[in-house]
Formats: structure tokens, C-alpha cells, sequence
């Protein structure tokens, strides 16, 4: 069974960082990409980010694009988002996800809970 | 960017009825080396996360019920639930993979009329 296990998220200020991670188990995790997307508090959902299986190539919404990096550790079967300088607009939940195969042009076919991420001062 | 737009916002249905979803892409998203559009649907049940119904426009992801179907090609693409269930109220949600960023449509609203 596929499970994806959100962490990291809370409150933070403004411009501070925070780490986001996602403990996958049920698959083999290098051989597929993995996805960040978001949803802002009674919004619709916002793709974040998406990197390959080999963690090699990666996309970005303009949203976050140099401010957040996505990354992963395939020897700990372990996706990441690094996000820095927050903003009020980052506050959301932010769900792991698995696509379906190894390209980053893929849909989703599993998501986390999510965890929420609270930007404000 | 690709744009995604998605009508109606909100449809009430009654059970048993047929709910059907437009989305629409602002460029095509057909990829013309392998035929296949790169359009999902997603369905949102309240404090759940999205869970896939159908991806290339047509496929139906397994396990889920087959009153649930796809179809379009370029831009213009359409969800249908054959016959509306009272577990099928959710938000819908239409995705290009096509070109990043991979954007969402704006999510339509199914409830029970």
C-alpha cells in the first residue's frame, strides 16, 4: 500500500524558512517522480513543484521558483521541500505526492495528508 | 503558463443524474509524437486529499467506478458521472501535465440537487 507521511509544517513569520519532508513507503520510491502541491485555506489546489525519480530535473511554479527547492533522498525513500523567505501567501497545506511514473510530465496517483504551513507574525 | 478553466463553478445534480464538467486549456495539450493528451481529473472530497479519476483524458485510474468517464482532445475536455451518487460530492478538479507549471483548473462544485 502506497503511503505518503507529510512533516514539518507550522507557524512561522514572515521570511523565515521552513522544511518540508514526505516519508514514502509502498513503492519503489527512485522510480518515480514525486510532486509538491499546495491548497491555500478554502482555495483550489496549486502545483508547487515535481522532480524526477533520479532527482536530476525538477519544475517550479513562478510562485516559488527561487525560493523553494525541491529535492529528494532515495536511500531514505524521502522527498523535501526547502522553502525560504515565506510570505502570507505561502499559508497553506502542502501535500506529497506520487506520480505515476518517473516522468516529470505525469499525473499524480497518490497524495499524503498534507501539512499545514502557517505564514504570519 | 497554461491556463485551465473549468464550468460550471458549482452544478447541483440529482441522484441518479448525469453531472457533466467542462474544462477547457488555454493552448492544447495534446502532444502530437504520442496522440495522447496530458489532462487529468481529480475529485476532492471535504477534508480529504485529491484522489485521481482519470488521466490522458480518457483513462480511468483503477478502482474507480465506471460512471466516471473523460473524453476531449486539445483544448476542450469533459468530465461525466453517468449517473450522480451521494458519495460523489466533491470538488473536480481538471490538471494539464503538458508543460510546466502544471497547472490546475479552478475546481467545480458537485453537490445533490
Amino acid at each position: 500500500e502506497v503511503q505518503l507521511l507529510e512533516s514539518g509544517g507550522g507557524l512561522v513569520q514572515p521570511g523565515e524558512s521552513l522544511r518540508l519532508s514526505c516519508a514514502a513507503s509502498g513503492f519503489t520510491f527512485s522510480r518515480y517522480a514525486m510532486s509538491w502541491v499546495r491548497q491555500a485555506p478554502g482555495k483550489g489546489l496549486e502545483w508547487v513543484s515535481v522532480i524526477d525519480g533520479s532527482g536530476g530535473s525538477t519544475f517550479y511554479a513562478d510562485s516559488v521558483r527561487g525560493r523553494c527547492t525541491i529535492s529528494r533522498d532515495n536511500s531514505k525513500n524521502t522527498l523535501y521541500l526547502q522553502m525560504n523567505t515565506l510570505r502570507a501567501e505561502d499559508t497553506a497545506v502542502y501535500y506529497c505526492a506520487k506520480n505515476s511514473d518517473n516522468s516529470r510530465y505525469s499525473a499524480v496517483d497518490y497524495w499524503g495528508q498534507g501539512t499545514l504551513v502557517t505564514v504570519s507574525s | 503558463d497554461i491556463v485551465m478553466t473549468q464550468s460550471p463553478d458549482s452544478l447541483g445534480v440529482s441522484l441518479g443524474e448525469r453531472a457533466t464538467i467542462n474544462c477547457k486549456s488555454s493552448q492544447s495539450v495534446l502532444y502530437s509524437s504520442n496522440n495522447k493528451n496530458y489532462l487529468a481529473w481529480y475529485q476532492q472530497k471535504p477534508g480529504q486529499p485529491p484522489k485521481l479519476l482519470i488521466y490522458w483524458a480518457s483513462t480511468r485510474e483503477s478502482g474507480v467506478p465506471d460512471r466516471f468517464s473523460g473524453s476531449g482532445s486539445g483544448t476542450d475536455f469533459t468530465l461525466t458521472i453517468s449517473s450522480l451518487q451521494a458519495e460523489d460530492v466533491a470538488v473536480y478538479y481538471c490538471q494539464q501535465y503538458y508543460s510546466s507549471p502544471f497547472t490546475f483548473g479552478p475546481g467545480t462544485k458537485v453537490d445533490i440537487k
